[in-house]
């Protein structure tokens, strides 16, 4: 089965620093999808990446995809308070979503 | 922007009870999904619908789980007999059709003692 998994689990940085979040799964996808949680809320779609993509930006975000390493990076420039959250990386080769576990970012201001 | 809405954002039913968990999608999606986070887990996909039907469910979806598009709006997850273990956060998500992303709920919390 398909399974995402993020590192580092947990990430600590100052305001203004970047923040760089990678995921490897196993398995074919079609996309690719970012997503953020804050604490005890729903997930936030961030950005999709489709297989045939190789780079995609989105405001202060920056997702890679190598299919051939099986693995995505998601970067965040110039972090915030508010980025502070939980990511998780999500594949799909059906329909259905299949999170890794997810990166823990605090961001001190 | 629009947003899928959930009810209740908390559920708390004794073990054996039936419990309906209910999602409005976004209004012109087509695809409607739920999900599960037991705490401190991943996010575990249960279930997805489309025009009226089960597309596919995962194996946690057993006989005591089902789904209902009862009207034009509402979305539901029904647990016939709940046990200890069906404690989470439930997510409801849709999207439309085409790629496009799922865009989920902020979910209902179901506690079961």
């Amino acid at each position: 089965s398909q399974q995402g998994e993020e590192d580092p689990q947990a990430l600590s940085i100052q305001e203004g620093e970047n923040a760089t979040m990678n995921c490897s799964y196993k398995t074919s996808i079609n996309n690719l999808q970012w997503y953020r949680q804050n604490s005890g809320r729903g997930l936030v779609h961030l950005i999709l990446i489709r297989s045939n993509e190789r780079e995609k930006h989105s405001g202060r975000l920056r997702v890679t995809l190598d299919t051939s390493k099986k693995s995505s990076s998601l970067l965040i420039t110039a972090s915030r308070a508010a980025d502070t959250a939980s990511y998780f990386c999500a594949t799909d080769y059906t329909d259905k979503l299949i999170f890794g576990t997810g990166t823990r970012l605090q961001v001190f201001p | 922007e629009p947003e899928v809405t959930q009810t209740p954002s908390h559920q708390v039913t004794q073990m054996g009870q039936e419990v309906i968990l209910r999602c409005v999608p976004i209004s012109n999606h087509l695809y409607f999904y739920w999900y599960r986070q037991i705490l401190g887990q991943k996010v575990e996909f249960l279930v997805s619908f489309y025009n009226n039907e089960i597309s596919e469910k995962s194996e946690i979806f057993d006989d005591q789980f089902s789904v209902e598009r009862p009207d034009g709006s509402n979305f539901t997850l029904k647990i016939r007999s709940t046990k200890l273990e069906d404690s989470a956060m439930y997510f409801c998500a849709s999207r439309g059709y085409g790629n496009q992303p799922q865009h989920f709920g902020d979910g209902t919390r179901l506690s079961i003692l």
